[in-house]
């Protein structure tokens, strides 16, 4: 495997549902990052992680819960999720938390019925 | 005011001809600046990265930075229909911040 991994790529859950988004980068990147892309708005920031550290929540409501438990992998854990969580859900790395380059994995369709 | 606003679109333009978008941004501390190309179903992909005033050419794609009026642009030269894809200009004052995107179609 090569760059950024997500699994699942695609995901049905009702709202009772609890699930969890996994995410690998292979880069030997330092920071991981959530975000958050919904139909015909700006992608959204959610977390960022930098050496295992969170670094940012931007005001992510808590029944998205993430989880980082090494540099290389990235968990969003999901429960009593809403409809309009629905979205394309996206990680990425970057070698620091800064202004390097993010690089983006495939994303994970989720869809909240 | 949007902290990073993209010209609407759908920018339509022919095969060969060259493709503009553009980008204004608000934070006057931003640092860097980046276009993403997303297709449609797919993730964000990096083409161009900017650090600096001036120009910045990379193949048939030139970014253009002007800090003092806050823009950054990018140019297609020659476009080609697999250039048909959804531009994101990213801007990093601290954190990266995305504008909405750019949908380009080029007609063949």
């Amino acid at each position: 495997e090569t760059g950024v991994t997500q699994t699942p790529r695609h995901l049905v859950m009702g709202m009772t549902n609890k699930k969890s988004l996994k995410c690998e980068q292979h880069l030997g990147h330092n920071a991981m990052y959530w975000y958050k892309q919904s139909a015909k708005k700006p992608l959204e920031l959610m977390f960022v992680y930098n050496f295992k550290e969170q670094t940012e929540n931007n005001s992510v409501p808590s029944r998205f819960s993430p989880e980082c438990p090494n540099s290389s992998h990235l968990f969003l854990h999901l429960h009593t999720l809403q409809p309009e969580d629905s979205a394309l859900y996206l990680c990425a790395s970057s070698q620091g938390q800064g202004k390097e380059t993010q690089y983006f994995g495939p994303g994970t369709r989720l869809l909240v019925l | 005011q949007k902290e990073v606003e993209q010209n609407s679109g759908p920018l339509s333009v022919p095969e060969g001809a060259i493709a503009s978008l553009n980008c204004t941004y608000s934070d006057r501390g931003s640092q860097s600046f980046f276009w993403y190309r997303q297709y449609s179903g797919k993730s964000p992909e990096l083409i161009m990265s900017i650090y600096s005033n001036g120009d910045k050419e990379d193949g048939r794609f030139t970014a253009q930075l002007n800090k003092a009026s806050q823009y950054v642009s990018l140019l297609i030269r020659d476009s080609q229909p697999s250039d048909s894809a959804t531009y994101l200009c990213a801007v990093y004052p601290g954190k990266l911040i995305f504008g909405q995107g750019t949908e380009l179609s080029v007609k063949p």
